[in-house]
């Protein structure tokens, strides 16, 4: 089955600097990689996801960029805010597997 | 439309005891997803459903869950005894089937907190 692995565990950053988040997956015929920020006794939400068809996409201050030929995918953020502060999952899916594979997640700490 | 609708939010059951998770996914979804979410073991895929068809479930843990789904509106995660170690936030997603097959618009519900003690 699928394999998710995300880097790194914990990010603590300066308020206005670039974060990334960086995933790799294991099985090639993985078609879909959303990306969810969940905060504190929160659900999971999805905040922006690509398809395999698609090497980057951006959302205001949001991107996600896919290189499928290294299997791996990141999450950038510019300019982050203080509200930026959550744990980042990502994830992956497709290749016969509807159901998603998840990351262990990185806690995003943005320092005043 | 209100999202993916679970029940209760909180539930604190004794050691043995029969506990019944509740979903209500988003209306004309045709996936359901059982999620289990750990500090251990992050958020692991339990069971999913398609058209109310049981289609992979692989990741549950054992003989003691059981999940179904009578109808496109409603499903159940049932664990019969319970037993400490089950205690976890479970969240219930659903999704819509995407053209060219794999599907999209994965939304969580809020969760269940359970805690067996």
């Amino acid at each position: 089955g699928e394999n998710v692995e995300q880097h790194p565990s914990t990010l603590s950053v300066q308020e206005g600097d670039s974060a990334v988040i960086k995933c790799t997956y294991s099985d090639s015929a993985s078609n879909y990689f959303p990306w969810y920020k969940q905060e504190l006794g929160k659900r999971p939400q999805l905040i922006i996801d690509i398809r395999s068809n698609v090497g980057e996409k951006k959302d205001q201050r949001i991107a996600v960029t896919l290189n499928k030929t290294a299997k791996h995918f990141s999450l950038h953020i510019t300019e982050t805010q203080p509200e930026d502060s959550a744990v980042y999952f990502c994830a992956a899916s497709g290749g016969g597997a509807d159901g998603l594979t998840f990351g262990k997640g990185t806690h995003l700490i943005i320092q005043p | 439309d209100a999202g993916v609708i679970q029940s209760p939010r909180h539930e604190v059951t004794e050691m043995g005891q029969e506990v019944t998770l509740r979903c209500k996914p988003i209306s004309g979804h045709d996936y359901l997803f059982w999620y289990r979410q750990t500090m251990m073991r992050g958020l692991e895929l339990l069971i999913y459903f398609n058209n109310n068809v049981p289609i992979d479930d692989s990741g549950m843990p054992e003989d003691r869950f059981s999940a179904k789904m009578p109808n496109a509106s409603f499903s159940t995660l049932k664990i019969q005894p319970s037993e400490p170690r089950d205690s976890a936030v479970y969240f219930c997603a659903s999704s819509l089937s995407g053209p060219g097959g794999g599907n999209y618009g994965y939304t969580f519900g809020s969760g269940t907190r359970l805690t067996v003690v």
